[in-house]
């Protein structure tokens, strides 16, 4: 099953922060957090293992509660370049690492 | 160090024709995917492989068939297109559990 972000999408201004969430109805072991532009690849911004740890990327970090089967990305002070859609991965606990995508958010950071 | 090829970046074809799609790595990764790309559905996959020789089903695996003959290799095949197969088609390989994909540039194909 695919994972559910909120929100599907967001307008910022330059400077202003955003959270981005991801929920799974199943047991996680891992949360995947891309972002891509239009027209490009996905790319790689972090991955959080299961044990609720929390990861940071100059201003772009992510939290993962495992008992809620959750992640959140935070974006601080958020720029131009921010902009793009953001999707969130997830793997469940047994077998091999298949990464099931959402449906993305889409991030607008306008002047 | 090109990473993630896929091969063609664009290509139409007609109802009921078939094609392959190429993927190629160079980082040795023994994971690698097929995703494909909708509007508002994100990426879905497709079928993955985890090693060398090993195929197994996405979550859309139906018209679609994959071969990892060489660990570096990952194919895609539609034996006969279908309009609703008009999507943009994405490659990405792992090292492993936990690790990060890499992806490729995308195929868009368009079916008519």
């Amino acid at each position: 099953q695919q994972p559910v972000q909120s929100p599907q999408a967001v307008i910022l201004r330059e400077g202003e922060d955003a959270v981005i969430n991801c929920s799974s109805s199943k047991a996680l072991y891992s949360v995947h957090w891309y972002r891509q532009k239009h027209g490009e690849a996905p790319v790689f911004l972090m991955i959080l293992l299961k044990g609720g740890e929390q990861k940071g990327h100059d201003k772009i970090s992510a939290s993962f509660n495992e008992k809620k089967q959750q992640s959140s990305l935070y974006l601080t002070a958020s720029q131009l370049s921010y902009s793009g859609t953001y999707f969130c991965g997830t793997s469940n606990s047994g077998g091999y690492q298949k990464v099931t995508f959402g449906t993305g958010t889409k991030l607008q950071v306008i002047p | 160090n090109a990473g993630v090829t896929q091969t063609p970046k664009f290509r139409v074809l007609k109802t009921g024709q078939s094609m392959t799609l190429l993927c190629a790595q160079d980082m040795n990764h023994e994971y690698m995917y097929w995703y494909r790309q909708d509007p508002g559905m994100g990426l879905r996959l497709i079928h993955y492989s985890v090693g060398e020789g090993t195929t197994a089903k996405g979550e859309v695996p139906d018209g679609y068939n994959v071969s990892r003959l060489k660990k570096q290799n990952f194919l895609l095949g539609l034996e006969s297109a279908a309009p609703s197969q008009t999507s943009v088609y994405f490659c990405a390989s792992s090292q492993g559990r936990g690790s990060e994909a890499f992806f490729g540039q995308g195929t868009r194909l368009t079916v008519v």
